[in-house]
């Protein structure tokens, strides 16, 4: 069906809470992604995966984990959440890290407070 | 380090006009990849069209082209006879040769097409 489904689509925290966003997709895609979007600074990459556990750090990956345990699935996980960290989170996945070609999910808004 | 500019912060345009947008990128690679992406107003973003570097013919999808500038390090997206539905934020983004790495995205252009 070609899709990547993210949930929640919404979630309020506070602060210090943990926050799990999970991401699935359709496509037998090797390579995940997980970035963030915010006013004025565009969308960031956080994490990539290129299969099932093996991750590599994006270019803001402090505040953030990830697990990829089967290759449909990748999680963001929030270890204690901060403020800074409310965002809107876009999982995205590509055939192979190569190709360019992004599929993104609908994305998730996460609210610390 | 690679880093991809989107100077125009908005553009509005008439329904059925030609709209050009910029977009100016900085690489040390020989190799890259250039894309454009789409997010519309429910937040979807979507793939559009890519240009890869050592193709010199400009790529083109639909209503949408691009104007790739080497020399200036410039990769220009165009869309022809807008439609309201083209009304969404457009992201420039690069991937250098380095399969390693995600792609790098520019802060958008908003576009509007009114009637």
């Amino acid at each position: 069906d070609m899709k990547v489904t993210q949930m929640p689509r919404y979630l309020i925290k506070r602060m210090g809470e943990n926050v799990l966003l999970e991401c699935g997709q359709d496509m037998s895609h090797e390579t995940m992604y997980w970035y963030r979007q915010d006013p004025g600074l565009g969308l960031q990459l956080i994490y990539i995966s290129y299969d099932v556990d093996s991750n590599s750090e994006g270019d803001i990956p402090k505040g953030y984990r990830v697990s990829r345990k089967k290759r449909e699935h990748f999680s963001l996980i929030l270890d204690s959440a901060k403020t800074n960290q409310t965002s809107v989170y876009f999982c995205a996945s590509s055939f192979r890290v190569g190709t360019g070609q992004l599929y993104f999910g609908e994305g998730s808004k996460l609210t610390v407070l | 380090a690679q880093k991809v500019t989107q100077t125009q912060t908005s553009i509005s345009v008439v329904e059925k006009t030609t709209v050009t947008m910029d977009c100016v990128y900085e690489t040390r690679d020989s190799s890259y990849f250039l894309f454009w992406y789409k997010q519309t107003a429910s937040g979807e973003i979507v793939f559009l069209i890519r240009q890869d570097s050592y193709k010199k013919e400009n790529a083109t999808v639909g209503h949408y082209s691009l104007n790739f500038q080497k020399p200036k390090s410039s990769i220009g997206l165009i869309i022809t006879a807008t439609q309201i539905e083209d009304s969404a934020v457009y992201f420039c983004a690069m991937r250098e040769g380095n399969y390693a790495q995600g792609l790098t995205f520019g802060l958008g252009t908003r576009v509007s097409v009114f009637p």
